[in-house]
């Protein structure tokens, strides 16, 4: 069975630019989280979506944002890059309702120049 | 503070010794609790649920404590692949559901 991907790995931005990750879930879980890991620091939570509607938000300005398809993948996007939003973005999904058990992609990488 | 806390080590530990790390949480509607490894450069993954009567796995023993607000990871045997970062995970039970995410504790076992 095919595990959470994210995808791109890497992405390399210059400051002020827009930034787009994508992620796809573990088939027939419902929720996707994303998560910021700044190198050598603790998750940081950012989003949560579940069946289509995003039912919590992390302490981040409003130019992370994001949206989750039909079909339970979801994108996230960050405006206006500033350098500290380099770090390893994280997506886990579960089932929904089980928000304890997640399962993660691998992460992408955003690099800010 | 914040909510939920891990001392963040290293621990270095002798392979084959016993190994146990708490974690502290601020907040008393938390209803769920979890114990997730890191590897280096790798995505977390799920360890261990923590359960009220505690649980064990193998060589995993993990223990919640209510009244002081605190869980406990043992580990027994401890190979050289243990090493890792233990990440202790907190679900808030009140409006704002949601996990809570310790900063992780640090384990280099030594050969």
């Amino acid at each position: 069975e095919a595990g959470v991907t994210q995808s791109p790995t890497h992405l390399i931005k210059t400051r002020g630019q827009q930034a787009t990750l994508r992620c796809s879930p573990i088939s027939g879980h419902t929720s996707v989280y994303w998560y910021q890991q700044a190198l050598g620091l603790g998750l940081q939570f950012l989003l949560w979506y579940d069946e289509g509607e995003e039912r919590n938000r992390g302490n981040f300005p409003p130019r992370f944002s994001g949206r989750q398809f039909p079909n339970y993948s979801s994108e996230l996007n960050v405006n206006a890059l500033e350098l500290e939003d380099s770090a390893l973005y994280l997506c886990a999904s579960s089932f929904s309702g089980g928000a304890g058990e997640q399962f993660f992609g691998p992460g992408t990488r955003l690099t800010v120049l | 503070r914040k909510e939920v806390e891990q001392d963040p080590g290293p621990f270095n530990v002798p392979e084959g010794a016993t190994v146990a790390f708490n974690c502290t949480y601020s907040n008393s509607a938390s209803q769920s609790f979890f114990w997730y490894r890191q590897d280096c450069r790798k995505e977390p993954k799920l360890l261990m649920s923590v359960y009220s009567s505690g649980n064990e796995d193998g060589r995993f023993t993990a223990q919640l404590n209510r009244a002081s607000q605190y869980i406990s990871l043992l580990i027994r045997d401890s190979k050289l692949s243990d090493s890792a970062t233990y990440l202790c995970v907190v679900l808030r039970g009140d409006s704002n559901y949601q996990l809570i995410w310790g900063a992780g504790t640090k384990l280099i076992i030594k050969p």
